[in-house]
Formats: structure tokens, sequence, C-alpha cells
């Protein structure tokens, strides 16, 4: 079974513009989740999708941050205006429903410069 | 709100030293508990699991005990291996039916032959 992909897995802008995410989930979960991870620190929940529609966005800077899922199987995370302390892992995992285990993908690591 | 509290790395151990790596939580009601580990240049991936008090989570002589007194869920492993080297993630479940993660730091595990 094919896991969780993501690309690019890294990228490099500077800073004010703007960049995209792409991420396909394991064929069947219904649930996709966006984290944005630091270095350092453990991954924190951006965006939790429930088939297209959105679950929790609490903690997404909308004001510069965006996700879709349109068609409720792969999902993009944009960035723009992107700011320094952007730069991190964003990792998308994906899950059969709420509740259920998360699989994780490789992660796209951004630096803004 | 829910947070996880994890020992701070690096951790170094040699071949066949006893593990135990601190974890412990603040939260409302009964959530589950979940180690990850992140192998280098590998996507977060689930060790062992608990959902409820006195729950024992076990995988790859890994084990974690679901500790409601305490409020903790140390991770241990009797006899680490190199290939051990990770760093861990304590989270637990956020609660409700939404099933996203609140993760700690991450511990950083080196295990020298």
């Amino acid at each position: 079974e094919a896991g969780v992909a993501q690309s690019p897995r890294y990228k490099i802008i500077e800073k004010r513009q703007s960049v995209a995410f792409w991420c396909n989930p394991i064929s069947g979960h219904a649930t996709l989740y966006w984290y944005q991870q630091i270095l350092g620190q453990g991954p924190k929940l951006l965006i939790q999708f429930q088939n297209n529609g959105v679950v929790d966005d609490s903690q997404l800077p909308k004001d510069r941050f965006s996700a879709e899922r349109l068609k409720g199987v792969d999902s993009t995370l944009k960035i723009q205006p992107a700011k320094l302390e952007d730069s991190a892992v964003y990792l998308c995992a994906s899950s059969f429903g709420q509740g259920h285990e998360q699989y994780f993908g490789p992660g796209t690591r951004l630096t803004v410069t | 709100g829910n947070s996880v509290t994890q020992m701070e790395g690096p951790v170094t151990l040699s071949e066949e030293a006893f593990l135990t790596i601190n974890c412990t939580y603040t939260a409302t009601g009964y959530p589950s508990l979940f180690w990850y580990v992140q192998y280098p240049g590998e996507g977060l991936q689930l060790l062992l699991k608990a959902t409820k008090a006195d729950d024992k989570g076990s995988n790859k002589g890994f084990e974690a005990t679901y500790r409601k007194e305490t409020t903790s869920f140390h991770l241990e492993k009797g006899s680490v291996q190199v290939s051990d080297s990770a760093v861990y993630f304590c989270a637990l479940g956020g609660g409700g039916s939404q099933g996203n993660l609140i993760f700690g730091k991450g511990t950083k595990l080196s295990v020298k032959p």
C-alpha cells in the first residue's frame, strides 16, 4: 500500500514570496492533516480536513496560509507571502477517519531566506 | 489547554543500555496517548499507543504505561540497539472525536556501539 506522498521535499524561497505544498493521502483515507514542525519542536496542527470540509483550522495563520482539499483527496497548502519564521518542515498526515491512526508523509522542508 | 512535556535530549546511550524517556501530560478528559518515532530521513511513524488508564502499549521492545494518577506515559526499552537511534515524540489525542494530535518537543536518542 502506498504511503502519504508529499512534494516537493525541499524548497528554498525568499521572504515575501509565495510557495505551495502538495499532499496525496493514502487511498480511502477521509481525514487529512497538515502540521508545521519548527526545528527543535514537535509538530503543530495547522488544519484538519474531513473529506473536503475543514474540521479544525484554529491554528492556521489565515492572513498568509491557505489550504484546500477540493475533491476530498489531494490537498495543497499555500503560504503567501512567506516570512522568515515560516521556515519549518510541513508534514501531511492522513487517517481512515477522525480518531483513527494517523500516517505521516516524509514532509517538505521549507527554508525562507 | 492540553499539553505534553517531554524529557529534553539529546540522550546518548551505549548499546544494550536501558532507556527511559519521560513524558507527562495535561489534559481534560481521558485522551489517548502515543509515542511516535522519526528515524533519520524518514517520516513520523507510530511506535505505540494506549487508549485508557493502566493500558500498556508495546512494540519492537518498547513499552509505555498510561498512568492517570501521575499523568505520565514514559517510554522504556530494556536493551537499546544502534538502530533505535532516532527522535521520539510523545503525543496525546486532542480530545473529542477530531483525532488531532498534540506533540511534545521530541527527544533525540543516539545509541553508540
